[in-house]
């Protein structure tokens, strides 16, 4: 099934150290979303983005929505311990018939303290 | 406010069983989507369902089957199963009109023999 592309797929930083995350697509979103899995439990949301260009922060969480709706990227700044997960990108198409997410591969970060 | 839940959490079936899945979805919400994850393929769109219609659904075979209740809980039924459908099947409700984000449960684990 058609995917994103999410780069890079695994980081392994100190503690403290900035990340950055993209995922592009051949095709355009409207809204672009966020989340982080980690083992045995859902996919939880971190970001929404709406609106081309949009800049959004949760916390030490930054995510833009760009220009061209066909990309995202999402930084978190002073990593600590409890960052370590998978990061998944996902785009939503709103259709008047519904909305599905299409999700990238996922970047699976690690934290070393 | 009570999350997505999902029932059960682990599931051992053998090939050609059928199998059934529940999830409640958070109060308020309409709309509930199921996608499946596997290590190959990722976070896959199965289908989507909103006030008891099945208004989007992807790209799986007919034995994969969904459906929704009054009360906005939905099932989803898959037959004659196959050790490919060994995968964590998660549920994600939304209000279900416009954009609003998509939050999932910890899913169902199913593993076939």
């Amino acid at each position: 099934g058609q995917q994103l592309n999410q780069s890079p797929q695994s980081m392994f930083i100190q503690e403290g150290e900035d990340v950055s995350m993209n995922c592009t697509s051949s095709s355009i979103f409207n809204t672009w979303l966020w989340y982080k899995q980690e083992p045995g439990e859902g996919p939880v949301l971190l970001i929404a983005l709406y609106k081309a260009g949009e800049l959004t922060s949760n916390g030490r969480l930054t995510a833009q929505f760009g220009i061209t709706r066909k990309d995202s990227f999402l930084n978190i700044s002073a990593s600590i311990p409890s960052d370590v997960g998978i990061y998944f990108c996902a785009g939503q198409l709103r259709e008047t018939s519904g909305s599905r997410l299409t999700f990238g591969e996922g970047t699976q970060l690690t934290v070393n303290p | 406010k009570a999350g997505v839940t999902q029932t059960p959490r682990y599931l051992i079936k053998t090939r050609g069983q059928q199998v059934t899945l529940s999830c409640s979805p958070i109060s308020g919400h309409r709309s509930v989507s199921w996608y499946q994850q596997t290590p190959g393929q990722g976070l896959q769109f199965l289908f989507e369902y909103f006030s008891e219609t099945q208004r989007n659904k992807g790209n799986f075979p007919g034995r994969f089957s969904g459906r929704q209740f009054s009360n906005s809980r939905s099932e989803m039924n898959v037959s004659t199963l196959e050790l490919g459908d060994s995968a964590l099947y998660l549920c994600a409700s939304s209000l279900g009109a416009g954009s609003q984000p998509q939050h999932f449960g910890d899913g169902t684990r199913l593993s076939i023999l």
